[in-house]
């Protein structure tokens, strides 16, 4: 079976970095997605990371290490609007477009 | 472009009666998923087709959920009879065959009492 590791809650101020930290046990894995729901919303597509290495997208980042099965989204100038939960997702190489969802991470930003 | 519609958008029923729901994906997306998602956890995939066929239906609890996407565009998911165990937040995704990214509809918050 797969598992995903992501923390259950994280605080922090506007204006600061956060990172997310995702640790997966998979087997077949072919890449790892992050997910952004706010609370009664849909989940949506932040970021996709199938290499070693850094993608960046506009404040966000997402990291991925296959040797450590271990990625990570990183938040920069946080902002209110950035309060919502977070899920890592891992993609499965023997059913390619099939997602395992973590738990996810709800991050709470304070004025 | 119209994102992934989904109907109804709350859905309160009795335990033992059915229900179904309803999803119509972004045009041109082959991919259709149908997910459920449960207070605190991530979306757990219930049935993936590709066009008009079923091609991962193995979390599908089979005695009482049912899908279709019978002419490859718009699905429809049904549970009969509703358990209070499936009280949950039903949500359909689309993408492109072989996108990285899936598209995700509003959901469908079901209550069984």
């Amino acid at each position: 079976g797969q598992s995903l590791e992501q923390p259950s809650e994280v605080t922090a101020v506007e204006g600061a970095i956060v990172q997310i930290n995702c640790t997966y046990q998979t087997s077949g894995f072919y890449g790892l997605s992050w997910y952004q729901q706010h609370d009664g919303g849909a989940p949506t597509f932040l970021s996709y990371n199938a290499l070693d290495g850094l993608e960046e997208t506009g404040r966000f980042s997402s990291f991925l290490s296959r040797s450590d099965s271990y990625g990570y989204l990183l938040l920069q100038e946080l902002q209110m609007k950035d309060s919502a939960s977070y899920f890592c997702a891992v993609r499965l190489s023997g059913s390619a477009r099939q997602l395992t969802f973590g738990s996810g991470t709800q991050l709470t930003v304070l004025p | 472009e119209a994102g992934v519609v989904q109907s109804p958008r709350y859905k309160i029923i009795e335990k033992k009666q059915p229900v179904a729901f309803w999803c119509n994906p972004i045009s041109g997306h082959n991919t259709l998923y149908w997910y459920r998602q449960n207070l605190g956890q991530g979306p757990e995939l219930l049935i993936r087709y590709e066009n008009e066929e079923a091609v991962d239906d193995s979390q599908l609890p089979k005695d009482r959920f049912s899908a279709e996407r019978l002419k490859g565009v718009d699905s429809t998911l049904k549970i009969q009879p509703a358990e209070l165990g499936d009280s949950a937040v039903y949500l359909c995704a689309s993408s492109f065959a072989g996108g990285d990214e899936q598209y995700f509809g509003p959901g469908t918050r079901l209550t069984v009492t």
